[in-house]
């Protein structure tokens, strides 16, 4: 099983549209989880983290589920500039250092 | 500020021959990484610097050795090119190895083996 994994997607929407993304994660220690989004052919970029209570910036919403492993993301009113891959990323935290573990992505294309 | 700088951003090697990644960074970070990233994998780490004077092999250090030149430069370098090496290879850094700090990364460079 890997440690994190997520469905490659493509998720295709209209604009406006109200789109969530999960992710699992294997490793009930981890300490902590982002999201990070990539655009094609860029380097990934943090878009938030993702905290026990759960929080939202904007029209970004992550929620931690830490009984069943999973983390999501919620994007309401899509933009066609939210189209990306959206990374999970986990953090063990098992040695005490930040080695972040990613997943594959999640693919979004918003159409107008 | 630039950020996180990477060079060169594209590169073709034949088998067997040998070249140094650089990056640097700009925001006064003590930790630095290097990744490789492959189609359907996700990013791996390959080695990464948790302070200035220190190295530690990450998920997938094989083939690889890096240099942490000071505290703003972080090379990684293939002694002997694989077509396996094949990938996109990001830089990336943060403030500290905490686990809420943010890692930066730098635009890539795209290796191809042959």
């Amino acid at each position: 099983r890997k440690e994190v994994e997520q469905d490659p997607g493509p998720f295709n929407v209209p604009e406006g549209a109200t789109v969530a993304f999960n992710c699992t994660y294997s490793n009930s220690a981890s300490q902590s989880f982002f999201w990070y989004r990539q655009d094609c052919r860029k380097e990934p970029k943090l878009l938030m983290s993702v905290y026990s209570s759960g929080n939202e910036d904007g029209r970004f919403t992550a929620q931690l589920n830490r009984a069943s492993q999973y983390i999501s993301l919620l994007i309401r009113d899509s933009k066609l500039s939210d189209s990306a891959t959206y990374l999970c990323v986990v953090n063990p935290m098992n040695t005490g250092f930040q080695k972040l573990v990613f997943g594959t992505g999640t693919r979004l294309l918003v159409s107008p | 500020n630039a950020g996180v700088t990477q060079t060169p951003k594209f590169q073709v090697l034949k088998t067997g021959q040998s070249m140094t990644l650089q990056c640097a960074q700009d925001m006064n970070h003590n930790s630095m990484y290097w990744y490789r990233q492959d189609p359907g994998m996700g990013l791996r780490l390959i080695y990464y610097s948790a302070s200035e004077g220190t190295t530690d092999k990450g998920e997938v250090p094989n083939g690889y050795n890096v240099s942490r030149l000071n505290k703003r430069e972080f090379s990684l370098r293939l002694e002997s090119a694989a077509p396996s090496q094949t990938s996109v290879y990001f830089c990336a850094s943060s403030e500290s190895g905490g686990p809420t700090y943010e890692q930066y990364f730098g635009p890539g460079t795209r290796l191809t083996v042959t």
